[in-house]
């Protein structure tokens, strides 16, 4: 089955640590995305990667890091320069940058107090 | 600056009854208009219209793009309990790939 896994589901975590969430897809997608939903704001763009090694801002890339090192792995890190990180993040992948339809892994919903 | 906009935000209504979504967008460079519906997760795509391909349909679900007004309708016909969920709108425009998404329409269907 191809597809695209995010996790953990739910993760919490201290203020002021840094944390990773996962991003694999097994769907041979050159581009991959890093969504952030907050209720009543809709899904902002962290960052993307168009090629493996590759990867740009989105636009509200501070206090977020990515790496690209793998087609398959995209995995995000909210630094503790985040100002407001709890928040639904969202994984996606599609067949190339452009006019392709982006699909979604099940989300993880991270927890900061 | 580039945005996109969906109508209405919320809409409740009975099983059995049809209803139109909208999505306006003002975006430099169009490339596509993109329907998902996300009900407690990972939204799921529907449809994408551009250009060569203005209609779509599959099953009680059709879309239409009309480049001269800058929208889109999303029409669900003969509404299920299973429709309830936040039906999104994004468009790809620019030179930059990137999707700009509407903040959705919340459907509750009722029984």
């Amino acid at each position: 089955d191809g597809g695209i896994t995010q996790s953990p589901k739910y993760l919490f975590r201290k203020e002021g640590q840094n944390v990773t969430l996962s991003c694999e897809q097994n769907l041979n997608h050159d581009a991959m995305y890093w969504y952030r939903q907050d209720p009543g704001q809709g899904l902002r763009l962290i960052y993307y990667s168009q090629i493996v090694n590759d990867f740009q801002k989105g636009d509200i890339a501070e206090g977020y890091s990515v790496s690209r090192e793998k087609k398959e792995s995209f995995p995000l890190t909210v630094t503790s320069a985040q100002k407001n990180p709890t928040a639904f993040y969202l994984c996606a992948s599609s067949i190339s940058a452009g006019t392709y339809e982006q699909y979604f892994g099940p989300g993880t919903r991270l927890t900061v107090t | 600056e580039d945005k996109v906009v969906q109508s209405p935000l919320s809409l409740v209504v009975h099983e059995g009854d049809t209803v139109t979504l909208n999505c306006s967008y003002e975006v430099t460079n169009f490339r596509s208009l993109l329907w998902y519906k996300q009900e407690k997760k990972a939204p799921t795509f529907l449809f994408m219209l551009t250009s060569s391909g203005i209609e779509k349909k599959s099953g009680r679900l059709s879309s239409i793009l009309d480049k001269k007004e800058l929208s889109s309708i999303l029409n669900i016909t003969a509404t299920q309990t299973g429709d309830s969920a936040i039906y999104l709108c994004a468009v790809n425009a620019g030179n930059n790939r990137k999707l700009i998404w509407g903040l959705g329409t919340s459907l509750a269907v009722n029984p």
